[in-house]
């Protein structure tokens, strides 16, 4: 069965370093992969998606991500973290038949 | 341009109630989704629309659940004699077409708080 497995439930970073959430899937074929975020009270916005071709997939609000066939993984990553992307953040993968299989989600605290 | 609307924004009710939530898609939208969000979970997929066609109704918890989209448009998701455990954020979204490889990007509305007493 399809599913996408976020193992972190919630991670603190420094404003200005680096970040990286963690995404599994698991898929029988090629996924279509998505990333979203909710900031408080708002609904979803996307931030990047993959279909196919270049396996580093840049985004919106300087995120980009990564496609790992051999690992299963699409993990999202920024540089330099703002205290503004402080949100929930959903990995999601389109499975066919109408579905988008969405993981619990990651929130990402920022401290100053 | 507008985005998806959702109404009402909170929903305080009893246990036992009905309750009728609506969503209005992004104009020209044919595809509309209904997911809830439980404290903690993830999204989880309720049912589908496309166009004219039978809506995908597999993601339904229960009986108890039921959506409609009139004109192919404004769609209202009902709960029927609510229970403790359906509270949860119910998020509306559409895409512009629908795709069975689920490539189409979702908009997603901001939600209806649900909270049954």
């Amino acid at each position: 069965a399809q599913s996408v497995t976020q193992p972190d439930i919630h991670i603190t970073v420094s404003e200005g370093a680096s970040l990286e959430l963690r995404c599994n899937y698991s898929y029988g074929a090629t996924p279509y992969l998505f990333w979203y975020v909710q900031s408080p009270g708002q609904g979803l916005q996307l931030l990047l998606k993959y279909f196919s071709g270049d396996t580093l997939v840049q985004g919106i609000k300087g995120f980009e991500a990564e496609f790992k066939r051999s690992q299963s993984s699409f993990n999202l990553r920024k540089p330099s973290v703002h205290w503004s992307d402080a949100a929930e953040y959903f990995c999601a993968v389109g499975a066919g038949g109408f579905k988008t299989i969405f993981g619990a989600g990651t929130r990402l605290f920022v401290k100053a | 341009g507008a985005g998806v609307s959702q109404s009402p924004s909170n929903k305080v009710t009893e246990k036992g109630k009905d309750v009728e939530l609506r969503c209005d898609p992004i104009s020209g939208h044919t595809a509309l989704y209904w997911y809830r969000q439980s404290l903690g979970q993830g999204l989880e997929f309720l049912i589908y629309f496309q166009g004219n066609s039978a809506p995908d109704k597999s993601g339904l918890p229960s009986d108890r659940f039921s959506a409609e989209r009139t004109g192919g448009s404004v769609s209202t998701l009902t709960i029927q004699r609510t229970q403790q455990e359906d509270s949860a954020v119910y998020l509306c979204a559409s895409s512009l077409v629908g795709s069975r490889t689920g490539r189409e990007t979702q908009y997603f509305g901001p939600g209806t708080r649900l909270l049954v007493l």
